[in-house]
């Protein structure tokens, strides 16, 4: 149980594309999904807080312009990366907190180059 | 505000040893603390988590963890490691008024050597 899923794994993008990830909660609902950003070797750095039904909560030095977050269902939150430049490369991974139990469970990721 | 420190960013150690890896948090309310496993270009796998009651927490792949609140810390502990436990390992910290956001440490890269 408490699978969560993103898609794609990864992807390459020329420098003004917009690249839309879907991470989606497989065996359990989830109110509340959040993205995070890793750079190599470091630490996941919390963008957002996504909540079905509502706008997203973004945190501090992230645009919202720029990433666009939708969570239109229990089980599935976008992140998209609109009008991507090269600085936007980087490892972007979801989780989703379990309704129940609160545990936050986490994808697989996502590798976006923009070239 | 909460904050969670891992005092070691790299732990090299010997296949069957024993291995702790350390980590400390500051927060003023009440935690859950949780410890992540995240193996190169993967997502984080849960470790173990403390929520409440029992301070000693066994998690998967013989892991074990201490919640120890009067020194603010929950270590990891394993009694014999394999060379699969390579990776990179997190700490991290919520608290019920935190709408269940994570406050992350900086990572333990673990590297294990026959």
């Amino acid at each position: 149980g408490a699978v969560v899923s993103q898609h794609p794994s990864r992807v390459i993008c020329k420098s003004g594309t917009s690249v839309k990830i879907e991470c989606r909660s497989l065996d359990f609902q989830a109110t509340t999904m959040f993205w995070y950003r890793q750079f190599p070797k470091q630490s996941l750095m919390l963008m957002a807080t996504s909540n079905e039904g509502s706008k997203a909560t973004y945190e501090q030095g992230v645009e919202k312009d720029k990433f666009l977050i939708n969570h239109a269902s229990l089980t599935l939150s976008t992140l998209t990366v609109t009008s991507a430049h090269p600085e936007d490369s980087s490892f972007y991974i979801c989780s989703a907190r379990d309704l129940n139990e609160g545990t936050q469970y986490f994808g697989p990721g996502t590798r976006l180059l923009v070239l | 505000a909460q904050s969670v420190t891992q005092l070691d960013s790299q732990v090299p150690v010997f296949e069957e040893a024993p291995v702790e890896l350390r980590c400390n948090y500051s927060s003023s309310v009440s935690v859950y603390l949780f410890w992540y496993v995240q193996y190169p270009n993967q997502g984080l796998q849960l470790l173990l988590k403390y929520l409440s009651g029992s301070t000693l927490v066994k998690g998967i792949n013989g892991f074990e963890a201490e919640f120890n609140k009067s020194q603010t810390s929950f270590h990891l502990r394993k009694p014999s490691v394999h060379i699969s436990d390579t990776a990179e390992y997190f700490c991290a910290v919520s608290s019920r008024n935190q709408g269940g956001k994570l406050i992350f440490g900086q990572g333990t890269e673990l590297s294990v050597k026959p």
